[in-house]
């Protein structure tokens, strides 16, 4: 099993739809990222958290929120879907007692559709 | 503010030639560098990472990159390219602290047959 899963790895929805992206992770990881992939921009941070009562906004977090329910999960939140934010969603960790470089570790990625 | 630019959105290679992806990187502070790669369909995996010492970084699969302070550069280099590395290639920059990462847009490397 992988270390980093993200549910679900494909979503098809429709403009105004709620909808929530998970992520969980074996790794024993007290930081946790969500970066969305666009073709031509990489990967831009959307949220992030060190630890489970620690939560910080990235680069775009705009129309996104987040919920750090456990060390082992966090959870993505669109709250009124729109096209725009038809994207490649990944999740990632690190953890400064295991790689003090912030070494990312990456989950497989969520692709997200808003039609 | 880090930053990282990736020279050449796609980059295309004949099999046995050499892959050189470039990178370069600002930052206000000694900064740790990193190239990820991304196979289709697959999360990102780290390819190999500058932190201190050595300038000349040795990663998995051949892959190789050095640190030059000068030219604020980290290119990729591997001296012989298999079809196998054909895949999507992004340089990163995390600064000591805070460990917030910033990517390059990221370069698509082609293996031509």
């Amino acid at each position: 099993d992988a270390d980093v899963t993200q549910t679900p790895r494909n979503r098809i929805t429709k403009t105004g739809k709620r909808i929530m992206l998970e992520c969980s992770q074996t790794k024993g990881h007290d930081r946790m990222y969500w970066y969305r992939q666009d073709p031509g921009l990489g990967l831009q941070l959307i949220y992030y958290s060190f630890d489970v009562k620690d939560i910080n906004k990235g680069e775009i977090s705009d129309g996104y929120s987040v919920s750090r329910q456990a060390q082992a999960k966090f959870s993505l939140s669109l709250e009124s879907a729109i096209p725009n934010q038809t994207a490649l969603y990944f999740c990632a960790t690190s953890d400064p007692k295991v790689s003090n470089t912030g070494e990312l570790f990456f989950g497989e990625g969520s692709r997200l559709t808003v039609l | 503010a880090q930053s990282v630019t990736q020279l050449g959105s796609h980059v295309s290679v004949s099999e046995g030639a050499l892959v050189l992806l470039r990178c370069n990187y600002s930052s206000s502070v000694p900064p740790y560098l990193f190239w990820y790669v991304q196979y289709p369909n697959q999360g990102l995996q780290l390819l190999l990472k500058y932190t201190t010492g050595a300038t000349l970084v040795k990663g998995i699969n051949g892959f190789e990159a050095e640190f030059k302070k000068s030219e604020t550069s980290f290119h990729l280099t591997k001296p012989s390219a298999h079809m196998s590395d054909a895949a999507e290639y992004f340089c990163a920059v995390s600064e000591s602290v805070g460990f917030k990462t910033i990517f390059g847009a990221g370069t698509r490397l082609f293996v031509k047959a």
